[in-house]
């Protein structure tokens, strides 16, 4: 029944270690999106697509980068994670002009 | 620009008592406005949305807003707390007439104490 799908749930990866996390959605929307949560604050838009279109939010640091392969799929890549990157990472999707439905999130930790 | 105010960080209610959350919104045009909630570990879950209709918006699980431009607020209500509303609620406006950006408030974590 899910049909925004995040995995892994929980993932610890080493400071400096490149990390990859997932997005499948079931919805077909064309707009997909990655949100970073910090400890009792609000989710910070890091950049999202229309399409294959990538919109890249301005203080977004270039440690995070994006793919979008498919409709289907999206992938956030922290290429050398540092400790303040630790957070719940969110997706979610959503057709043009329409709320956004988001995944459950995978909780990043760094030792 | 457009910004949202949630006036309350923390509210604790009794089971089967009134819940309020308010919030607030600034917006050079007609804006629309949604409640999401986030329970521990979970993602964002949409309960609300306004968008120009009827001022009133019935949402899920017995949640209410009302949207008050006089007063510019958007404020949450339910007539009756239960445990399970325990949670954060996020006030969200859009960007600009495309929704693909949100602005989000900074949360109210609700408490429903038996």
């Amino acid at each position: 029944d899910a049909m925004v799908i995040q995995n892994p749930r929980y993932q610890v990866t080493q400071f400096g270690k490149p990390v990859t996390l997932s997005c499948s959605q079931t919805l077909n929307h064309n707009v997909m999106y990655w949100y970073q949560q910090k400890s009792s604050q609000a989710p910070k838009l890091l950049f999202h697509y229309y399409d294959k279109d990538f919109n890249n939010e301005a203080d977004t640091p270039d440690n995070f980068q994006s793919r979008r392969p498919n409709t289907s799929f999206c992938f956030l890549d922290i290429r050398s994670p540092g400790l303040g990157d630790a957070a719940m990472y969110l997706c979610a999707t959503s057709p043009r002009t329409q709320p956004q439905h988001f995944g459950d999130g995978t909780r990043l930790s760094i030792l | 620009a457009q910004s949202v105010t949630q006036l309350d960080s923390h509210v604790s209610v009794s089971e089967g008592t009134p819940v309020l959350l308010r919030c607030n919104y600034s917006s050079s045009y007609s804006p629309s406005l949604f409640w999401y909630v986030q329970h521990p570990n979970k993602g964002l879950q949409l309960l609300l949305k306004y968008t120009s209709a009827a001022t009133l918006v019935k949402g899920i699980n017995g949640f209410e807003a009302e949207f008050k431009k006089s007063e510019t607020s958007f404020h949450l209500t339910k007539p009756s707390a239960h445990m399970s509303d325990a949670a954060e609620y996020f006030c969200v406006v859009t960007v600009s007439y495309n929704t693909d950006k949100l602005i989000f408030g900074t949360g109210t974590r609700l408490q429903v104490f038996p």
